[in-house]
């Protein structure tokens, strides 16, 4: 069965470190994104990807990077790891559905503690 | 910013009771989406209902979309134990991304 995997599922680092969080689809979908969620903001867009060689940035880019080498993944980068940014991460993909979008398949998250 | 606001923020009923839940947005949509989230999971699509629709079911599920009121309603029907979770609306507004609201925290009590 095609899933979204998410690895580590627990990470704890410490300020200023450099931190990758993986995030891997076996749906075959176009589109990608990454969240974070934290109590009372619900979930925030950070960056997303409508396919290969494309990134975009969301409402919450700062501090954050990724890339999209093939379909199937989009690793998150915190270039420089910030207490700010303790969180639980979430991936999610989705299929190009033309103008709108469609329904999303999320990954079961990362836990992130920055210290 | 967020585009939905759900309403309540938290709800507590008893099993077999209905649960209804709200979201308003801003700005004009293609789509609108429901989720669940049960706690420590990732979100899981419930149903998706188009601008030009006004309702859509599935199973226990029904949903109302009002576009000149910018608004939505999530009602759950003989709610069980096991729909004890967060609830959240998506607004698409013709791009592939959607834009969470901050969700419903729904308990039904055994």
């Amino acid at each position: 069965d095609a899933e979204i995997t998410q690895s580590p599922r627990h990470k704890i680092t410490e300020t200023g470190r450099q931190v990758t969080l993986a995030c891997h689809q076996t749906w075959n979908h176009n589109n990608m994104f990454w969240y974070r969620q934290d109590l009372g903001h619900g979930l925030r867009l950070i960056h997303y990807s409508y396919g290969v060689q494309d990134t975009n940035k969301g409402e919450v880019s700062d501090g954050y990077s990724v890339s999209r080498s093939n379909t199937e993944d989009l690793p998150l980068t915190l270039e420089s790891a910030a207490s700010s940014q303790t969180s639980v991460y979430f991936c999610a993909s989705s299929a190009n559905t033309g103008t709108s979008g469609g329904k999303q398949f999320f990954g079961p998250g990362t836990r992130l503690t920055v210290l | 910013s967020q585009q939905g606001e759900e309403d309540p923020q938290a709800l507590s009923i008893q099993e077999g009771e209905n649960a209804t839940m709200n979201c308003s947005y801003k700005t004009s949509i293609n789509n609108l989406q429901w989720y669940r989230q049960n706690s420590g999971r990732g979100l899981v699509h419930l149903i998706l209902i188009r601008s030009n629709e006004r309702e859509k079911h599935s199973g226990r599920l029904r949903v109302t979309l009002d576009t000149s009121k910018k608004s939505s309603s999530l009602l759950i029907t003989a709610s069980r134990a096991a729909d004890t979770a967060s609830y959240f609306c998506a607004t698409s507004g013709g791009y592939q991304k959607v834009t969470f609201g901050i969700g419903t925290k729904l308990q039904v009590i055994p």
